[in-house]
């Protein structure tokens, strides 16, 4: 069965740090990875995605998510926070064979500092 | 661009009482999905379908019922709420396996 687990319930960084969410999944076959980002009260939107083409992904705001089978893991990272990345980040996995359908980590609130 | 709506946006039900959230969307999507969201939990997949007419248990289906009688529409009902119920709804959807779209979500306490 699909997991994902993102190490870290809560990251704080400050303005202008680096920004590293870690997410590492569990599937039996080669699967697709989301990178979702839900500011307060609002929806998720969709910040990258990797569906088994380059093994780096860049989205949007500046982040980026690099694939690493060996690892089976799905790091998102920015070079250099800003205030209006502090949000809730979600990891989420799925198979081809599942129907689109999501399996999605606990989540990792990002707080950023000035 | 309307994408996906969910309505009401908050509601406080009674413990027994039945509801239906509403969800439509508007970019001819097969697959359609209704999530709850629970702090620290994620999200958890209730029901999906993947087009008119079918529709699918996901991981946390109990206490709930959904039906897909249209491409746009994909109601969810609440029978006999609890207060285990309280959650952020939301409602989503995409092609086969392209990008799931979210709603911005139902706010639901039960009390």
């Amino acid at each position: 069965a699909q997991s994902v687990t993102q190490l870290g319930s809560h990251v704080s960084v400050s303005e202008g740090a680096l920004v590293l969410l870690r997410c590492n999944y569990s599937s039996s076959v080669p699967p697709y990875l989301f990178w979702y980002v839900q500011y307060p009260n609002q929806g998720l939107q969709l910040l990258l995605k990797y569906t088994s083409a380059a093994t780096l992904v860049k989205g949007i705001n500046g982040f980026e998510a690099e694939f690493k089978k060996s690892e089976t893991s799905f790091h998102l990272t920015k070079p250099s926070a800003h205030m209006s990345d502090a949000a809730e980040y979600f990891c989420a996995v799925s198979e081809a064979n599942q129907g689109g359908k999501l399996i999605f980590g606990q989540g990792t609130e990002l707080s950023v500092k000035p | 661009n309307a994408g996906v709506t969910q309505t009401p946006k908050f509601r406080i039900l009674k413990i027994g009482q039945s509801m239906t959230l509403q969800c439509t969307q508007d970019m001819n999507h097969n697959y359609m999905y209704w999530y709850r969201q629970d702090p620290g939990m994620g999200l958890k997949l209730i029901y999906y379908s993947v087009g008119a007419g079918i529709t699918d248990k996901g991981e946390v289906p109990n206490g709930y019922n959904v039906s897909r009688s249209t491409t746009e529409d994909f109601p969810l009902r609440l029978e006999l709420a609890a207060p285990s119920q309280t959650s952020v709804y939301f409602c989503a959807s995409s092609y086969v396996q392209d990008t799931i779209y979210f709603g911005e979500g139902s706010w639901l306490t039960v009390v």
